[in-house]
């Protein structure tokens, strides 16, 4: 299958830092990326839709100028946490979705955010 | 905003046994999809049921869909400790939006 792959897969910095997560479609183009973020033991909550070469749309409750998305290629899509806090640690997960349009979405494997 | 519930959120059983997750949701859906999470990793995507169909099976697994109770159940068959992990479903309405319910836990007991 398709394979999507993220980076840092865990990342610990200091409040007041931002970090940068890279999700890259490695066989396929992704013309959508999505980002979500998961709370321990809890679900996916969709963070915002970037497809590429536009502004990404971001779901309801979720500041834009706190979590910067970037899709300027059809393999990479980036979400840089800006000015992170501790409230911000949390599992971030992309997902991509290619041209051949199945209805699957292929995952990368998280990034676990941690600020101190 | 979450409109899948599962349930149960947990679910204990042993080895060998059939294990069965319900996921309820809200509005009309394109399709339906059930995901694998082991602790601490990304999803696997397992099957995907569009609205016009009811049941679907994969190997072990066996879905079904409801489309006019809005539900959906997941079955794994002669389950192993290696099936432990969360399970979610995630409707679809458009654009590919997933919209994911809570999960259940899944642990298998040898």
């Amino acid at each position: 299958g398709a394979v999507v792959s993220q980076h840092p897969s865990w990342v610990i910095c200091k409040s007041g830092t931002s970090v940068k997560i890279e999700c890259r479609s490695l066989d396929f183009q992704a013309t959508t990326m999505f980002w979500y973020r998961q709370f321990p033991k809890q679900s996916l909550m969709l963070m915002a839709t970037s497809n590429e070469g536009s502004k990404a749309t971001y779901e309801q409750g979720v500041e834009k100028d706190k979590f910067l998305i970037n899709h300027a290629s059809l393999t990479l899509s980036t979400l840089t946490v800006t000015s992170a806090h501790p409230e911000d640690s949390s599992f971030y997960i992309c997902s991509a979705s290619g041209t051949r349009n199945t209805g699957e979405l292929f995952f990368g494997e998280g990034s676990r955010l941690t600020v101190l | 905003s979450q409109q899948g519930e599962e349930d149960p959120q947990a679910l204990s059983i042993q080895e060998g046994e059939n294990a069965t997750m319900n996921c309820s949701y809200k509005t009309s859906i394109n399709n339906l999809q059930w995901y694998r999470q082991n602790s601490g990793r990304g999803l696997v995507h397992l099957i995907l049921i569009r609205s016009n169909e009811r049941e679907k099976h994969s190997g072990r697994l066996r879905v079904t869909l409801d489309t006019s109770k809005k539900s959906s159940s997941l079955l794994i068959t002669a389950s192993r400790a290696a099936d432990t992990a969360s399970y979610f479903c995630a409707t679809e309405g458009g654009a590919q939006k997933l919209v994911f319910g809570q999960g259940t836990r899944l642990t298998i007991n040898p």
